[in-house]
């Protein structure tokens, strides 16, 4: 079946340390997006990408980095500028990015030890 | 800018009865329309959507119809289950979409038997 794939499904950070979160899709998806999840507040958009070796920042990019060498994968990078990092995070995909539904994953939960 | 606002929770209701969640919108020109729902731990999944004005989306016995003169997207379903507990999000996507979906903050719905 076709999907997407978050790994891992927890994570845990130490303080000034980046880590990646993974986000594959093989759902020949053009467009990937990744979120964040803080409760409350719904989801917000940190980045997103439309077409390999292209991405655009979203509401909150500051403390992140991704990149998009592959069509099936958009890692984030969770980097130590980032100060608050404990959230829930999802990547979603999309055909394209112009009125399709948005199909996400189940999420990595990043916490701060 | 886009924005999405949606009735706070939790909304608590007892098994069959009737569910409105309401969630209005403000975009500029023709957005499309989502709702999508959430379990404990898990991903987004679609629940329905709608892409212009006077469409009705449907799944699952849930309903929500596009209203532009109101600028609305209530969802609604006629007698709910106890497995319909979850959160529940208004989303709207821009046409074009080239900034991906605006959310809301999220409806939990608890239901009781």
């Amino acid at each position: 079946d076709g999907g997407i794939t978050q790994s891992p499904k927890y994570l845990f950070r130490k303080e000034g340390q980046n880590v990646t979160l993974s986000c594959e899709q093989n759902l020949n998806h053009d467009a990937m997006y990744w979120y964040r999840q803080d409760p409350g507040q719904g989801l917000r958009l940190i980045y997103y990408s439309q077409i390999v070796n292209d991405f655009q920042k979203g509401d909150i990019a500051e403390g992140y980095s991704v990149s998009r060498e592959k069509k099936e994968s958009f890692p984030l990078t969770v980097t130590s500028a980032q100060k608050n990092p404990t959230a829930f995070y999802l990547c979603a995909s999309s055909k394209t990015y112009s009125n399709q539904p948005q199909h996400f994953g189940d999420g990595t939960r990043l916490s701060i030890l | 800018g886009n924005s999405v606002t949606q009735m706070e929770g939790p909304v608590t209701l007892s098994e069959e009865a009737f569910l409105t969640i309401n969630c209005t919108y403000t975009a500029t020109g023709y957005p499309s329309l989502f709702w999508y729902v959430q379990y404990p731990g898990e991903g987004l999944q679609l629940l329905l959507k709608a892409t212009k004005a006077d469409d009705k989306g449907s799944n699952k016995g849930f309903e929500a119809t596009y209203r532009k003169e109101t600028t609305s997207f209530h969802l609604e379903k006629g007698s709910v289950q106890v497995s319909d507990s979850a959160v529940y999000f208004c989303a709207l996507m821009a046409r074009g979409g080239a900034d991906g979906l605006t959310f809301g903050k999220g409806t939990h719905l608890i239901i009781q038997p």
